[in-house]
């Protein structure tokens, strides 16, 4: 079935170490979309590609950030996790953005000790 | 700037009754779309529905339906004969169709309880 993969789903680190989290889709969509979603919260866009064309929103901090090296792999890099950045990070895909549904992955929660 | 809101914070209901959860929204754009989606305790986001701004008619699917009023700007969901399955956070969302990146504009949710 063409869906929208995530991995890890679990994810544990230390302070201030590196982590990637990945996610990868079947879908052939061209859009692809990295939220983070803190409990009992709505989930907040980061950063989104259109193929290769990437636009960082404007809240989304420096420690963060992302890489498209193809139409099917995207990746989010946490560069030095604070204690903050505990979440949910879900990433999602929709055909070519406009009013095109975006489907979701599983998501990756990340622990920060 | 585009708003979503879900007044409803949470809602416990008995299984089979159903529920209605409530999805007002604010743009100045004339044409978007409106979506539903489910978030149970695992935590993806399933899709349920995509309307857009010119199709104001209702939808059922299954045990869901739908109501589409433009003159209130609500876009409530309803789920009759409720089952413990529905158990989950419901988002409503918003999109314009002239924003070529898709950016959801999402609500707070509403958590739905659903006891036996």
């Amino acid at each position: 079935d063409a869906m929208v993969i995530q991995n890890p789903r679990y994810q544990v680190t230390q302070f201030g170490k590196p982590v990637t989290l990945s996610c990868s889709q079947t879908l052939n969509h061209n859009v692809m979309y990295w939220y983070q979603q803190k409990s009992s919260q709505a989930p907040k866009l980061l950063f989104h590609y259109y193929d290769k064309d990437f636009n960082n929103e404007a809240d989304t901090p420096d420690n963060f950030q992302s890489r498209r090296p193809n139409t099917s792999f995207c990746f989010l890099d946490i560069r030095s996790p604070g204690l903050g950045d505990a979440a949910m990070y879900l990433c999602a895909t929709s055909r070519a953005g406009g009013g095109d549904t975006q489907y979701f992955g599983p998501g990756t929660r990340l622990t920060v000790l | 700037a585009q708003k979503v809101t879900q007044a409803q914070t949470e809602i416990s209901v008995v299984e089979k009754e159903d529920v209605t959860l409530d999805c007002v929204y604010e743009t100045r754009d004339t044409t978007y779309y409106l979506f539903w989606y489910k978030q149970p305790p695992s935590g993806e986001l399933v899709f349920l529905i995509r309307r857009n701004s010119f199709d104001e008619q209702n939808e059922i699917s299954g045990r869901y339906s739908w109501n589409f009023q433009k003159s209130t700007s609500s876009f409530n969901f309803t789920i009759t004969a409720s089952q413990v399955v529905d158990s989950a956070v419901y988002f409503c969302a918003l999109t314009l169709t002239t924003d070529s990146w898709g950016k959801l504009q999402f609500g707070a949710g509403t958590q739905v309880v659903v006891t036996p």
